[in-house]
């Protein structure tokens, strides 16, 4: 079975950093990419960026290039978004979501991983 | 605002068939074939009803396809049932400088 699990809720203060993880089984993790994808509170999803596992070959959205960074390591299927300086206006759930290489749908979501900024 | 533009909400009653549309541009909808969509239930995951504009994935009730001409996509749900209540997303590739953008977002309600 197809599994994204993803790391738990976080609360942080705005300046701290931050990772947050997905891990894929039930399937060859380097054959699919991960996207991350954001949804602010009660608003729409929004692409955020991938990655290519087996190469960590990433694109981001103009959106959130340089504001986010896209990680993974093969060797324990993960895959990993991260913050280096956190703003009240990041606190989101963010999902990890499979996609097929040359594909652009997200066949398998993660259940989500609230981030909650505040000071 | 969103790249592409589907209606904040849609109703209809049990049994009955409802259309969601999502409109974009050449850029996106219009130019290539990989329109899908997704289901959201409050406080869960999206879910992949329909992929390159209409098929679907296995599991996923006949009740649900999807079409496109030009620049708008469509999602129709037949046999409206209480479960299909939820948050519809399209989404598509765009040759724009993302690659991925989604709609807005529909609220469907079962009347």
């Amino acid at each position: 079975e197809v599994q994204l699990v993803q790391s738990g809720a976080e609360v942080k203060k705005p300046g701290e950093s931050l990772r947050i993880s997905c891990k894929g089984s039930g399937y060859s993790f380097t054959s699919y990419w991960i996207s991350w994808v954001r949804q602010m509170p009660g608003k729409g999803l929004e692409w955020m960026g991938r990655i290519d596992p087996s190469d960590s070959y990433t694109n981001y959205s103009p959106s959130f290039q340089g504001h986010v960074t896209i990680s993974a390591d093969k060797s324990i299927s993960t895959a990993y978004l991260q913050w280096s300086s956190l703003k009240a206006s990041d606190t989101a759930m963010y999902y990890c979501a499979r996609g097929g290489l040359g594909e652009y749908y997200f066949d398998y979501w993660g259940q989500g991983t609230l981030v909650t900024v505040s000071s | 605002q969103s790249a592409l533009t589907q209606p904040a909400s849609v109703s209809g009653s049990p049994g009955q068939s409802i259309t969601i549309s999502c409109t974009g541009t050449s850029s996106d909808v219009g130019g290539y074939n990989y329109v899908s969509w997704y289901q959201q239930h409050p406080g869960k995951a999206p879910k992949l009803m329909i992929y390159d504009v209409s098929n679907r994935p296995s599991g996923v009730s006949n009740r649900f396809s999807g079409s496109k001409s030009g620049n708008t996509a469509s999602l129709t749900i037949s046999g409206l049932q209480a479960e299909d209540e939820a948050d519809y997303y399209c989404s598509s590739y765009t040759s724009s400088s993302t690659d991925v953008v989604f709609g807005g977002g529909t609220k469907l309600t079962v009347l």
